[in-house]
């Protein structure tokens, strides 16, 4: 048990919807990443905050945001759904930005979002 | 740009020894990992190198060259469950961390 919890585990839902996926960080851990995992492909970044700040942003779409909260925790926020974005979505957290440490991530176990 | 290439797919013996690569293109270097994901599973670290060289943990090791942009990981005494993917990843000067799209390791009896 890595200590990150995302939820919710599963997730189907239309296209042109939204969705919110929660993830909780280990205990400790002030910096949250988000990944995006297609069929057979790797680990996209998408976002990275740092003790309730955008710390630095990889391919995310307009359509997505993030922010984290006062109490560390994450949402990703997913809009007007396409079927493309079909997807594992991974919450990571680490001590610190990696720039202070190369503390390993430490990830959740996913969330699958399912879009119709 | 940035990216990580890694084979797509290795295939060795139980009780054998696999090497794994991997090479990058990074705006800033700031290590290389290795994280091991079992088929719906979450990733989980297996190793970091900063420096130079090679660095063991147990079956596992990881070997860097800065000057060559490469890196490769090395599975000792292979075992079924070590069936997986092996993801790369560089954290760069962005405070980005970028994955390879890994490399599926099937292993045979």
């Amino acid at each position: 048990d890595s200590g990150v919890t995302q939820t919710p585990k599963h997730l189907i839902t239309a296209t042109g919807q939204r969705v919110t996926l929660r993830c909780s960080p280990r205990s400790g851990d002030l910096s949250v990443y988000w990944y995006q995992q297609s069929l057979d492909q790797g680990l996209q970044f998408l976002i990275q905050y740092y003790n309730g700040e955008e710390r630095a942003k990889g391919n995310i779409l307009e359509r997505f945001s993030a922010q984290q909260f006062p109490d560390l925790h994450s949402e990703l926020n997913l809009s007007s759904l396409e079927l493309g974005d079909s997807a594992l979505y991974f919450c990571a957290s680490s001590p610190h930005p990696g720039t202070v440490d190369n503390s390993p991530l430490h990830f959740g176990n996913g969330t699958r979002l399912t879009v119709t | 740009g940035q990216s990580l290439e890694q084979p797509s797919e290795v295939t060795a013996v139980e009780g054998a020894i696999v090497q794994m690569n991997c090479t990058y293109q990074t705006s800033g270097f700031y290590g290389l990992s290795w994280y091991q994901q079992h088929d719906g599973g979450a990733p989980t670290f297996l190793s970091y190198n900063a420096l130079d060289g090679l660095e063991e943990t147990g079956r596992f090791s990881s070997f860097l060259s800065r000057s060559d942009s490469y890196g490769y990981l090395l599975l000792q005494e292979l075992q079924m469950k070590d069936s997986a993917s092996y993801f790369c990843a560089v954290r760069n000067r962005d405070d980005k961390i970028i994955f390879g799209k890994g490399t599926r390791l099937h292993i045979l009896p």
